[in-house]
């Protein structure tokens, strides 16, 4: 079955620090790949996605890049501030299926 | 606020009590999906619905438990004869149909639930 696996947290950074969370996945077919964020007592959003090899997503400095050759979607950020510490779930969607399959969620920390 | 409302947002019950949970979508979505989320696990999907139909069910939904979505418009999770297995975190999401939006979903505050 599908699944998608992200590495272990938690992450802690200084801010200003670049960041990477790693994501990696199976799935059948071309699954689209999803990063959602969940702020401390707030619910599950969507940061970024991208739904075909090579697609790059973007929003609020946060990007991705899906490569099916490492079946990997990392994220990535050049300057973490404070305000982006949170969990950070990758997640896919696979073939004809219409939920989301999600990784286990990486908890990000930035100090000042 | 025309996101999605979770109602209760927490929910303390003894072992085999009965507990149902309430999601409202955001208006003009069609889908309408309920994930269980444990502590330090990503959600799990339960079940979805096409407006009032639905179309997909886990294997993590026991017989136990029952969704329904009768106007499709807000939809109902029951549990019975809970078990402290279900002890978790209910969220429900909506998005709009069509292929361009899967994955696409807008995500509700969840529901705790504590079964002592």
């Amino acid at each position: 079955g599908d699944s998608v696996t992200q590495m272990e947290g938690p992450v802690t950074l200084s801010e200003e620090a670049f960041l990477t969370i790693n994501c990696t996945y199976t799935a059948t077919g071309y699954p689209s790949l999803f990063w959602y964020v969940q702020y401390p007592g707030e619910g599950l959003q969507l940061l970024l996605k991208a739904t075909k090899a090579d697609d790059k997503g973007s929003n609020k400095g946060f990007e991705a890049t899906y490569r099916k050759e490492t079946t990997s979607f990392h994220l990535e950020k050049g300057s973490v501030q404070v305000s982006d510490s949170a969990v950070y779930f990758c997640a896919l969607v696979s073939g004809s299926a219409r939920q989301l399959t999600f990784g286990s969620g990486t908890q990000l920390t930035v100090l000042p | 606020d025309t996101g999605v409302s979770q109602n209760p947002r927490h929910k303390i019950t003894k072992r085999g009590q009965n507990v149902t949970f309430r999601c409202d979508p955001i208006s003009e979505h069609n889908r309408l999906y309920w994930y269980r989320q444990t502590l330090g696990q990503g959600p799990e999907f339960l079940t979805y619905f096409q407006n009032e139909a639905q179309l997909e069910k886990s294997r993590l939904l026991s017989d136990r438990f029952s969704a329904e979505r009768p106007k499709g418009s807000f939809s109902t999770l029951e549990i019975q004869r809970t078990e402290q297995g279900d002890s978790a975190m209910y969220l429900c999401a909506s998005s709009l149909a069509g292929g361009g939006q899967a994955g696409e979903q807008y995500f509700g505050p969840g529901t705790r639930l504590t079964v002592t």
